[in-house]
């Protein structure tokens, strides 16, 4: 079974440039969630989509990040405009549905110059 | 809000010996979950707790979740320098979507 699928796995981008991740998660799994991970830290949840709609977006910054999952089955993740403290890695990770164990992705590492 | 305390922050054992790592939740908890990640790599997932007492074993890792699911246990049996990473717990609220929240992991290091 192919698991989770991110790209790119490295992006470096000036302040106020914006930049876009992808994932593609384990075939028929229909939730899909964001977590970004900051050095020395747990991941922290963006957004989670159950197909291709937002079941919780409540710590997603949404003056500057947006999400979306197309088709209920890839999803991209964007930043517009980058600022410092975005500098994190982004995993992506699915389930098969709510309540069932998350499997994650190796994750995109963002460094903002 | 969930916060989930770890302890210890780092941990270094001697290749062969037990090691514990303790989660503790700060409010009720629906699951607790246990993931494994490499330096440069994402989660992987090793146990999921749902029932208060539950234990779990997988090869030379067990986890556990008390009675009362206000403290979670993984415990590593004859270490090797395959269990080498950080370790980290995350909580369900069981309060709609399925929200993990994450303790801030312990770094494992196993020194031959």
């Amino acid at each position: 079974e192919a698991g989770v699928a991110q790209s790119p796995r490295y992006k470096i981008i000036e302040k106020r440039q914006s930049v876009a991740f992808w994932c593609n998660p384990i075939s028929g799994h229909a939730t899909l969630y964001w977590y970004q991970q900051i050095l020395g830290q747990g991941p922290k949840l963006l957004i989670q989509f159950q197909n291709n709609g937002v079941v919780d977006d409540s710590q997603l910054p949404k003056d500057r990040f947006s999400a979306e999952r197309l088709k209920g089955v890839d999803s991209t993740l964007k930043i517009q405009p980058a600022k410092l403290e975005d500098s994190a890695v982004y995993l992506c990770a699915s389930s098969l549905s709510i309540r069932q164990p998350q499997h994650f992705g190796d994750g995109t590492r963002l460094s903002i110059l | 809000s969930q916060e989930l305390e770890q302890s210890p922050q780092s941990l270094i054992v001697q290749e062969g010996k037990n090691l514990t790592i303790n989660c503790t939740p700060s409010k009720t908890l629906y699951g607790l979950y246990w993931y494994k990640q490499k330096y440069g790599e994402g989660l992987i997932f090793l146990m999921m707790l749902q029932k208060g007492g539950e234990e779990k074993s997988h090869e030379k890792i067990t986890a556990k979740l008390d009675e009362k699911k206000q403290q979670s246990s993984l415990h590593i049996t004859a270490s090797q320098p395959s269990h080498a990473g950080i370790y980290l717990c995350g909580a369900d609220n069981g309060q709609g979507a399925q929200k993990l929240v994450f303790g801030q992991g312990t770094r494992l290091t196993i020194n031959p």
